[in-house]
C-alpha cells in the first residue's frame, strides 16, 4: 500500500527565515509526487510536479526537489502571504490513471 | 486550467437525510474525482466518477452510502445518504484534462452532521 509521511505536522517561521517542509513515500512504481497548496476554506492549489529522482522545479520563493525515498519543499526567505497548508501526493502503480495518495500536510505559519 | 465551480460551500445537516453536492466544470475533462478530508486527516479518494457508467469505488466505500453520477464530462454529483456526525468534512470534486498530468480541485463543500 502507498504511503505518504509529512514532516513536520507544523511549522512556524518568522518572516526571511528559510525553512524546508519534507514528504517522505513509499511506494511501487512511482509516476509523479505533487506538491499542492491550500488555504483555508479552499480547495488545494497545484504548485509542483516531480517525475525522477534529482528533478528539481522552482516558482518564487520556492524549490521542490526529489529523491528515491523522499521530496523536500524549500521555502526561502518567506512572506506571511506563504502561510498555509502544503500537501504532498503521490501517483504510482500501473492503471492507477491519475489517483493520488496524500500525506496529512505541513500546516505553515509566518509571522512579521 | 480548469475552473471548478462546487456547490453548496457548506451546508448544515441532520442526522438521517441525505445532501447532494454538484460539481461542475468550465470543460469538458478526461476524469472526475471525489475526494473527503476529515479534520486532521489526508485527503481521501472516496471514488472515480465515470460518465454515463456506474463509479469506481475505492476500498470502504459504497455505492449505497456515496451514489454518484456524471451524465456529462463537465458535471458531477455525489451524495451522502443517511448522514451521521462521522460524516461531517470536507468534500472535494477534483478533475483532470490529461491522464496522468495534475489534479485540479473545486473549493470543497464543508458538511456538519448533527
Amino acid at each position: 500500500e502507498d504511503q505518504v509521511t509529512q514532516s513536520p505536522e507544523a511549522l512556524r517561521l518568522q518572516e526571511g527565515e528559510s525553512s524546508s517542509l519534507n514528504c517522505s513515500y513509499t511506494v511501487s512504481g512511482l509516476r509523479g509526487l505533487f506538491w499542492y497548496r491550500q488555504d483555508p476554506g479552499k480547495g488545494p492549489e497545484f504548485l509542483f510536479t516531480l517525475y525522477s529522482a534529482g528533478e528539481e522545479k522552482e516558482k518564487e520563493r520556492l524549490k521542490a526537489t526529489l529523491t528515491k525515498k523522499e521530496s523536500f519543499l524549500h521555502i526561502t526567505a518567506p512572506k506571511p502571504e506563504d502561510s498555509a497548508t502544503y500537501l504532498c501526493a503521490v501517483q504510482a502503480g500501473p492503471g492507477t490513471a491519475s489517483k493520488l495518495t496524500f500525506g496529512t500536510g505541513t500546516r505553515l505559519q509566518v509571522t512579521l | 486550467s480548469a475552473v471548478i465551480s462546487q456547490k453548496p460551500s457548506r451546508d448544515i445537516c441532520q442526522r438521517g437525510t441525505s445532501l447532494t453536492i454538484q460539481c461542475q466544470v468550465d470543460s469538458q475533462v478526461t476524469m472526475m474525482f471525489w475526494y473527503r478530508q476529515q479534520p486532521g486527516q489526508s485527503l481521501t479518494l472516496i471514488a472515480t466518477a465515470n460518465q454515463g457508467s456506474e463509479a469506481t469505488y475505492e476500498s470502504g466505500f459504497v455505492i449505497d452510502k456515496f451514489p454518484i453520477s456524471r451524465p456529462n464530462l463537465t458535471f458531477s454529483t455525489l451524495t451522502v445518504s443517511n448522514m451521521s456526525p462521522e460524516d461531517s468534512s470536507i468534500y472535494l470534486c477534483s478533475v483532470v484534462k490529461v491522464v496522468g498530468e495534475k489534479l485540479f480541485f473545486g473549493s470543497g463543500t464543508q458538511l456538519s452532521v448533527l
